[in-house]
């Protein structure tokens, strides 16, 4: 089975606080994903990558940034955290032309 | 902008009920429509879909599509308390791997 791992399954942070939250897959998928999830909102992709050091905007980009050095990790960073950024953050991968995705756990992130 | 919509939010049955769960979609380039069931943690593929009028079947669940409606149903039978989740719709355009989600609903079976 395929397997998408975020490091951390729960994080607190300051406001302002830099911080990264790791996705690793161990299928060699060429496609990760970062969505957050919010009730009433639904899954919202903030960023996407195609392959190693390529990254595309999703549609909520805003305060985030990724990095993609390896093809199988994908690091979703918030260069300043701020309170509005508390959420559940999914990542994903599949490969191309894959049928669906497959999910990591999802870190659930407070920023007090 | 693609959109999915999902109804009801949130629904609450007694375990042996029957449910639909409701997705409409509008996409540019429509490829595939995606159930995805989540519990506590990952959300959990269930069925895609890419014809009308073709039904999907797992179990006691099911689901088809209808693309000159522009939506989808997922059907659950003789409902179990396992079946306690957010069910999510996706849509998927061609040209693009992207999802779009709709906003999920959230099923309650009391035993």
């Amino acid at each position: 089975d395929v397997k998408v791992t975020q490091s951390s399954r729960y994080l607190v942070k300051r406001t302002g606080e830099k911080v990264f939250l790791e996705c690793v897959q161990d299928m060699d998928h060429e496609n990760m994903f970062w969505y957050r999830q919010d009730p009433g909102l639904g899954l919202r992709l903030i960023y996407f990558s195609y392959d190693v050091k390529m990254k595309e905007k999703g549609d909520i980009p805003e305060g985030y940034s990724v990095s993609r050095e390896k093809k199988e990790r994908f690091s979703l960073i918030l260069e300043s955290a701020s309170t509005n950024q508390t959420s559940m953050y999914l990542c994903a991968s599949s490969f191309e032309g894959a049928k669906f995705y497959t999910f990591g756990s999802g870190t659930r992130l407070t920023v007090v | 902008e693609d959109k999915v919509v999902q109804s009801p939010l949130s629904l609450v049955v007694h375990e042996g009920d029957t449910v639909t769960l409701n997705c409409s979609y509008e996409v540019t380039n429509f490829r595939s429509l995606l159930w995805y069931k989540q519990e506590k943690k990952a959300p959990t593929f269930l069925f895609m879909l890419t014809s009308s009028g073709i039904e999907k079947k797992s179990g006691r669940l099911s689901s088809i599509l209808d693309k000159k409606e522009l939506f989808s149903i997922l059907n659950i039978t003789a409902t179990q308390t396992g079946d306690s989740a957010v069910y999510l719709c996706a849509s998927r355009d061609f040209g693009n791997e992207k999802l779009t989600f709709g906003t999920g609903t959230r099923l309650t079976i009391i035993p």
